[in-house]
């Protein structure tokens, strides 16, 4: 069985400061991991996805993410956080054969000015 | 590319009326889903179609919640009769072919609220 854990539902950051959402995941086979981010009253947007290729994977809006085995986790960073950042992000996972996302309770990324 | 569409964006009813949700993926995508996400939740998936066939329905609430996808294109989504527990967020997504790694392309979502 897959699953997803986010360490905090909300995080906050002051603009121009390091961004780091954390987000851990349980498979009994290799996963695919990838992050999500989703604008008040949106859809979400893919920001970017561990495919088993690079285990450091960068998305688009300057952020990226380090797939790491041992620590089964995929945390998403940024260098310097600007206020546009300010959303909610999801991480999600899904197993080779699979076809479904399992999701993230999600974590909510205040910027403050 | 034109994304996902999805209507209504808002919808209110009273317990036990029935509400139907349309939704118009990416052209070309040959995989529909249906998720529900509930306030403070991530989205759960609810309904899965390859083409106009279904490949997971699991999570899907059968006695209450049907959804089609007629000529493998358009969805609809029905809940019928609602309760107080379906509010939530019904959002739609397509990608190319359904594989594990295929992107999913998220319409904006519609917000019921069940009174």
């Amino acid at each position: 069985a897959q699953s997803v854990t986010q360490l905090g539902s909300h995080v906050s950051v002051s603009e121009g400061a390091l961004v780091l959402l954390r987000c851990n995941y349980s498979s009994s086979v290799p996963p695919y991991l990838f992050w999500y981010v989703q604008y008040p009253n949106q859809g979400l947007q893919l920001l970017l996805k561990y495919t088993s290729a690079a285990t450091l994977v960068k998305g688009i809006n300057g952020f990226e993410a380090e797939f790491k085995k041992s620590e089964t986790s995929f945390h998403l960073t940024k260098p310097s956080a600007h206020m546009s950042d300010a959303a909610e992000y999801f991480c999600a996972v899904s197993e080779t054969g699979a076809n479904n996302l399992f999701f993230g309770t999600g974590t909510r990324l205040t910027v403050i000015p | 590319e034109a994304g996902v569409a999805q209507s209504p964006r808002y919808k209110i009813i009273e317990k036990r009326q029935s509400v139907a949700f349309w939704c118009n993926p990416i052209s070309g995508h040959a995989t529909l889903y249906w998720y529900q996400q509930i306030l403070g939740q991530g989205p759960k998936l609810l309904i899965q179609f390859q083409n106009n066939g279904v490949v997971d329905d699991s999570q899907l609430p059968k006695d209450r919640f049907s959804a089609e996808r007629l000529k493998g294109v358009d969805s609809t989504l029905k809940i019928q009769p609602a309760k107080l527990e379906d509010s939530a967020v019904y959002l739609c997504a397509s990608s190319l072919q359904g594989a594990s790694t295929d992107t999913q392309y998220f319409g904006p979502g519609t917000r019921l609220t069940v009174l």
